[in-house]
Parts: structure tokens; sequence; C-alpha cells
């Protein structure tokens, strides 16, 4: 049973405009959650990440937003550059799978074109 | 070197064969983590060591060996695998307990024959 799942596997945005990156989760118990890029042939880059007490963190052009009640968390990038191509990765920490563990979703590719 | 380091990136190997991978943080991390990325599946946590000691053995086989001779280095050593343990085997590392954000390294691209 997946608790960190990315409905969408590939979004395509143009240059400029904003991206919109979803994710859902399952276990209420969960209390952090991150975002990672990554580039093919790297490992996953630590993005920007939101602990359960706060609905929203900015970081430059990139915000995520979280919806306790509903179990969801989005990825904003605005604006969208071609060097924002890359596949994202949800993952959520806490609760009984303690600090140390994070869950993953499968992953949206993103692609931005120019 | 900075960040975290995997050797080799790519590896071909037989089912009989024996080998090992190996991760190194220079992060001053006190927890090292691998992960196992199969395709259109989610990163699937192998094995956390924390201050060297293994925390977590996600029910993973036997064949599969991991040890932590220090903070800074993780191997993992392989024996009889199968060719469905084909995939991309990434290491990350943590500051145990003070943070909740993972460094990973670039991951071995294992191919088992």
């Amino acid at each position: 049973d997946q608790q960190v799942k990315q409905n969408s596997p590939s979004l395509s945005v143009q240059e400029g405009r904003i991206s919109i990156l979803n994710c859902d989760y399952t276990n209420s118990m969960f209390d952090y959650f991150l975002w990672y890029k990554k580039y093919p042939a790297e490992g996953p880059t630590f993005l920007i990440s939101i602990s359960s007490i706060k609905d929203k963190n900015e970081d430059g052009r990139f915000t995520v937003f979280l919806n306790k009640s509903a179990k969801h968390l989005s990825l904003h990038i605005v604006p969208s550059q071609p060097g924002d191509s890359a596949v994202y990765f949800c993952a959520a920490s806490g609760g009984n799978f303690g600090n140390e563990k994070l869950t993953f979703g499968t992953g949206t590719r993103l692609t931005i074109i120019p | 070197e900075t960040g975290v380091t995997q050797t080799p990136r790519h590896l071909v190997m037989g089912m009989t064969n024996k080998k090992s991978l190996k991760c190194e943080q220079h992060l001053g991390h006190n927890a090292m983590y691998w992960y196992k990325q199969s395709a259109k599946k989610p990163l699937e946590l192998m094995f956390v060591y924390s201050l060297e000691e293994r925390v977590e053995n996600n029910s993973v086989p036997s064949r599969f060996s991991p040890e932590c001779p220090n903070s800074s280095h993780l191997f993992l050593h392989l024996h009889t695998l199968q060719p469905e343990d084909s995939a991309l085997y990434l290491c990350a590392s943590s500051q145990a307990l003070s943070g909740y954000e993972q460094y990973f390294g670039p991951g071995t691209r294992l191919t088992v024959t």
C-alpha cells in the first residue's frame, strides 16, 4: 500500500508559466514533508520542505503548500525555467515511522518547454 | 570530494558473482541509508545506520549485506543476486535526530545477468 502518491507521472509546462506538482498521502501521522528533484544519472537533491504545523513554505521560486485535512501537498514553481526539467519526488516522514525514515512517492517528470 | 559519493557508478554482475557497493559521505553526518530504485516504483528504503549501528532492515533478502565500519562509510555487499535485483542503488546520509533532510549520492546502476 503506497502511503505517498504522486498520481501524475509527467507534466509539461511552458517556460515562464507556473508548474504545479501534486502529492497525496494516506498516513495522518506524517509530520514533515519534503520535495526532491532528480536529474538523470544523479541522486535526488533536496529542494524544499514543510512541517505539519505550517501550511506554506516559500524559497525563491519554489513554494510548497500543505493541506492537512485533505492530506495533500503541492509544489509550485514560478516562473518555470528550462533547468527545472527533472523528476520531482515527494517524501514524508514522522509519526510511527520515526524521523529518519522517508517514504517516497513514485515521482513526476516535469518538462519545461522553451 | 564533497557531498555523498558512490562507487562504482555502473556494475554488471552475474548471478554467481560477489561484489560490493561503496558509499562515502563528506558532510559530517551520522546516519546513512541504502535505497533501491526500480523502474516506475518509489524509492525503497533497505537499510538505515545511525551512529554506525543498524537501526532498520526493511525485510531485505540476505543476499544483500550492509556494512558500516564508521560514520563516513557504508558498503552493500552483494552475492548470488537475481535479475530482478537490477536497479539503481542509492546511498544517502543525514544528521540524525537534528534534521529530516537526507542527502543522496549519484547511485550505482546495477545490472544482474
